[in-house]
């Protein structure tokens, strides 16, 4: 059971809108930024796609999102492509368990 | 080029030892905080460990703590993780990542820890 509460699966058309969300508490998300990880292939490095809860890095294009409210974050993915299909990671620290946590990881699959 | 590549992973018997290494090129990792994160065979990312700038600081998952150590050394850009007393559950891909939650973040290739039972 991971701290962070994501959905395990979401799914959507090519070029529709799709949110992830990311549960947790004020002792992470609630006091500490959120970020985001694609891991397209599972073994393989995952991919930064949004920082502080809601900054991109610049070579992530602006289709994809981040926001943060109270003690839940939000990924937003817009115009979805078939390379979006992957697995994404919500994180934050822990205060209370002084550590870093991951959300167990939800799949998106683009039909 | 900014990399960070591990090494050290193989196959390993309960109760065993392993040393995983984690080396920079093209930055110097002293600025920055290194995490460790794993991945078992079908499972989600699990972070292990992080250690700050001078490794006057470290933090450990609760599975790992007592068994797991971190260290570091500046002058060779490298990050090390003892690990003892290796379980079935520490099988995983573990990979090095420098700066986990910030933009200028990198990760390692990751490398196979493999439990031999």
């Amino acid at each position: 059971q991971s701290v962070l509460t994501q959905p395990p699966s979401v799914s959507a058309a090519p070029g529709q809108k799709v949110t992830i969300s990311c549960s947790g508490s004020s002792s992470n998300i609630g006091n500490n930024h959120a970020f985001w990880y694609q891991q397209q292939v599972p073994g393989t490095a995952p991919k930064l796609l949004i920082y502080d809860n809601d900054k991109r890095p610049s070579r992530i294009p602006d289709r994809f999102s981040g926001s943060k409210s109270d003690t839940s974050a939000t990924l937003g993915i817009t115009g979805l492509q078939t390379g979006d299909e992957a697995d994404y990671y919500c994180g934050s620290w822990d205060n209370s368990l002084s550590a870093l946590v991951f959300g167990g990881g939800t799949k998106l699959t683009v039909l | 080029e900014v990399q960070m590549v591990e090494s050290g992973g193989g196959l390993v018997q309960p109760g065993g030892s392993l040393r995983l290494s984690c080396a920079a090129s093209g930055f110097s990792l002293s600025t920055y905080w290194i995490s460790w994160v794993r991945q078992a065979p079908g499972k989600g990312l699990e972070w292990v460990a992080n250690i700050n700038q001078d490794g006057g600081k470290k933090y450990y998952v609760d599975s790992v703590k007592g068994r797991f150590t971190l260290s570091r050394d500046n002058a060779k850009n490298s990050v090390f993780l003892q690990m003892n007393s290796l379980r079935a559950e520490d099988t995983a891909v573990y990979y090095c990542a420098s700066a986990i939650a910030a933009v200028d973040c990198s990760w390692g290739q990751g490398t196979l820890v493999t439990d031999s039972s």
